[in-house]
């Protein structure tokens, strides 16, 4: 089965930080990865697919790059609204499984 | 706009059973994979199992195999899971979450979640 490993798995930075969390996958799955946001008691969104694309909607200072298997998903200028767990969801199997990271905690200093 | 709304949560006996539904509105449900995740009080998300549009293809993780089953009704824009022999560690928040396709496959809408408490 496709493992999903995600670093760090807590973070914590002020607001205006970069933040950079990491996803590496334990078999190459080109750029089909996803990576989501989940704030206490909702339920996951989409931010980002195929590695790198803008899910609509979603503010411009999320980014994501990477392909093979290590994926990086990048806050450029962290805001209060970010304060969330981030989970990376690897996008290729067929047919789909598509298991999850164990998820990236960011906290606001 | 798409909605995902799951219902049949409660507070179960271990070995008891329990059929979660979840009722989808504002897109074409027929042609959406469909999937349930789960989280544990907590703890990460857990994908649970995965339909095909037409219900010909399920997968589940390992852990719930033989025990749950999904299933949907594409005349009633439904999705189910069925869950047996239920145990502790099944407490969760149970979503389900529609797939798409095109640039792999990932869950771009959720719904709110129902909760599952497995105790005596």
């Amino acid at each position: 089965d496709m493992q999903m490993t995600q670093s760090p798995s807590f973070v914590s930075a002020s607001v205006g930080d970069r933040v950079t969390i990491t996803c590496r996958a334990s078999q190459d799955i080109s750029r089909w990865l996803a990576w989501f946001q989940q704030k206490p008691g909702k339920a996951p969104k989409l931010l980002i697919y195929a590695a790198s694309s803008l899910q609509s909607g979603v503010p411009s200072r999320f980014s994501g790059s990477g392909s093979g298997t290590d994926f990086s998903l990048t806050i450029s200028s962290l805001q209060p609204e970010d304060s969330a767990t981030y989970y990376c969801q690897q996008a290729n199997s067929s047919p789909p499984g598509l298991s999850f990271g164990g998820g990236t905690k960011v906290e606001i200093k | 706009e798409v909605h995902l709304v799951e219902s049949g949560g409660s507070l179960v006996q271990p070995g008891g059973s329990l059929r979660l539904s979840c009722a989808a509105s504002g897109f074409t449900f027929s042609r959406y994979w469909m999937s349930w995740v789960r989280q544990a009080p907590g703890k990460g998300l857990q994908w649970v199992a995965n339909i095909k549009q037409d219900g010909s293809e399920r997968y589940y993780v390992d852990s719930v195999k033989g025990r749950f089953t999904v299933s949907r009704d594409n005349t009633q824009n439904s999705l189910y899971l069925q869950m047996n022999s239920l145990r502790a560690e099944d407490t969760a928040v149970y979503y389900c979450a529609r797939i798409e396709e095109g640039s792999g496959y990932y869950r771009d809408f959720w719904g709110q979640g129902t909760l599952v408490t497995v105790s005596s």
